[in-house]
């Protein structure tokens, strides 16, 4: 089983659509989760972290359900500069120290 | 603040030659950096923690000795790829870490094995 599973899409939306996205970690001892983006060939940058209190940075909402080990984000009145890959991050600690584990991510293209 | 650069952006090599590629924190010291790499449609996968003056922590399943990291000082881990082969083909995306929790990630260097 994937340390952390999210569903790929593609997600194709019109503009100004509300679309979510969710995802799933296995290890319960994870201390701190993120939403990253990823534009096509470009490195991850970090959208925002997520808080059990759930937190919004403007069009973007993040949710944490701990029990049930559960991540969302929900994208509203999309842009078409939305359009990106967006990762599930899973801070772990290990042997090695702290460690991100990232899912596979999930395509979103925003369209006119 | 908290600028990661990767040099270089991008290598096409032929099999069986080594490629070294440099990761630099430009405006932090960076107490750890990892390196990781991406296969088309994939997720990232860990290869290696490195923290600066000791050896790498390298991830299951990553070879060490094909696969060299070095973290001489706190702003430059290098990653060899030695003797690098087509499957070797991949995005390599460092990262660097002051201190705190939140990881800076450089812009990455495509690797192209003929």
């Amino acid at each position: 089983r994937k340390e952390v599973e999210q569903d790929p899409g593609p997600f194709n939306v019109p503009e100004g659509a509300t679309v979510a996205f969710n995802c799933t970690y296995s290890n319960s001892a994870s201390q701190s989760f993120f939403w990253y983006r990823q534009d096509c060939r470009k490195e991850p940058k970090l959208l925002m972290s997520v808080y059990s209190s759930g937190n919004e940075d403007g069009r973007f909402t993040a949710q944490l359900n701990r029990a049930s080990q559960y991540i969302s984000l929900l994208i509203r009145d999309s842009k078409l500069s939305d359009s990106a890959t967006y990762l599930c991050v899973v801070n772990i600690y290990s042997n090695s120290g702290y460690a991100l584990n990232f899912g596979k991510g999930t395509s979103l293209l925003v369209t006119p | 603040g908290a600028v990661v650069s990767q040099h270089p952006s991008r290598v096409i090599c032929k099999s069986g030659t080594s490629v070294k590629i440099e990761c630099r924190s430009l405006d932090f010291q960076a107490t750890t950096m990892f390196w990781y790499r991406q296969f088309p449609k994939q997720s990232l996968m860990l290869m290696a923690t490195s923290n600066e003056g000791s050896k790498a922590t390298y991830e299951q399943g990553v070879e060490k000795d094909k696969f060299l990291i070095n973290h001489a000082s706190l702003t430059l881990s290098t990653l060899t790829v030695t003797s690098a082969h087509p499957e070797d083909s991949s995005f390599y995306i460092c990262s660097a870490r002051d201190g705190g929790t939140e990881q800076f990630f450089g812009p990455g260097t495509r690797l192209t094995v003929l």
